[in-house]
């Protein structure tokens, strides 16, 4: 099966700041991997999302890096705002007999200082 | 608006007591989940039904008992349960069960057993 970690589960910037969050899965064959945030209250919002064919996708003030030869994502904002406070995880497809589901990482709560 | 829609938010309920949970998607999907969230746990799988029909049953224990009338709708319904069954429950849809697409997230209901 799939397993999926975060190198940090918190993380505090400077307003303004890039902000860098970490994934690291264990499945080679992983083809696609989806960025989630969910500010408090809410329930997980698609951020962005990238397929193992691509190493780089860039969204609004969001990049997505996919390093396949360590197996490892990266999320970077840029400029950091104060509404991107949130805990952003992400998730990445497995198989088993039923199909296709995904396994979410732990999640990196993300501080945005004044 | 998130286009996956649950009631109640909040759900305070003793052990001995029945409840359901409602979810309602006006996505057009025809893959509907129900996800356990604890606090500083990754999403735990529970259910996935493919077009009204039952494809995975995550070892979850029979006081939930989910249930999808048609491709719109999934309910889980509760009965007996534990203190360690207090949660964040959330519902999302896809386009289909089997491919690589992104899940879209109802804001969940707050579980709390007494």
């Amino acid at each position: 099966g799939e397993n999926v970690g975060l190198h940090l589960p918190t993380l505090s910037v400077q307003e303004g700041d890039n902000s860098i969050i970490n994934c690291a899965y264990s499945n080679s064959a992983s083809d696609y991997f989806i960025w989630y945030k969910q500010e408090s209250g809410k329930g997980p919002q698609f951020i962005i999302d990238i397929r193992s064919n691509m190493d780089k996708r860039q969204g609004q003030r969001v990049t997505v890096l996919l390093n396949k030869t360590v197996k490892h994502l990266s999320l970077q904002i840029a400029a950091t705002q104060p509404g991107d406070s949130a805990v952003y995880f992400c998730a990445v497809p497995t198989r088993d007999n039923y199909g296709q589901n995904f396994v979410f990482g732990p999640g990196t709560r993300l501080s945005v200082l004044p | 608006e998130t286009g996956v829609t649950q009631t109640p938010r909040h759900l305070v309920m003793g052990m001995t007591n029945k409840k359901s949970l409602k979810c309602e998607q006006h996505l057009g999907h025809n893959a509907m989940y129900w996800y356990k969230q604890s606090a500083k746990k990754p999403l735990e799988l529970m259910f996935v039904y493919s077009l009204e029909e039952r494809v995975e049953n995550n070892s979850v224990p029979s006081r939930f008992s989910p249930e999808c009338p048609n491709s719109s709708h999934l309910f889980l319904h509760l009965h007996t349960l534990q203190p360690e069954d207090s949660a964040l429950y959330l519902c999302a849809s896809s386009q289909d069960s089997n491919s690589n697409q992104p899940q879209h997230f109802g804001d969940g209901t707050r579980l709390s057993i007494l």
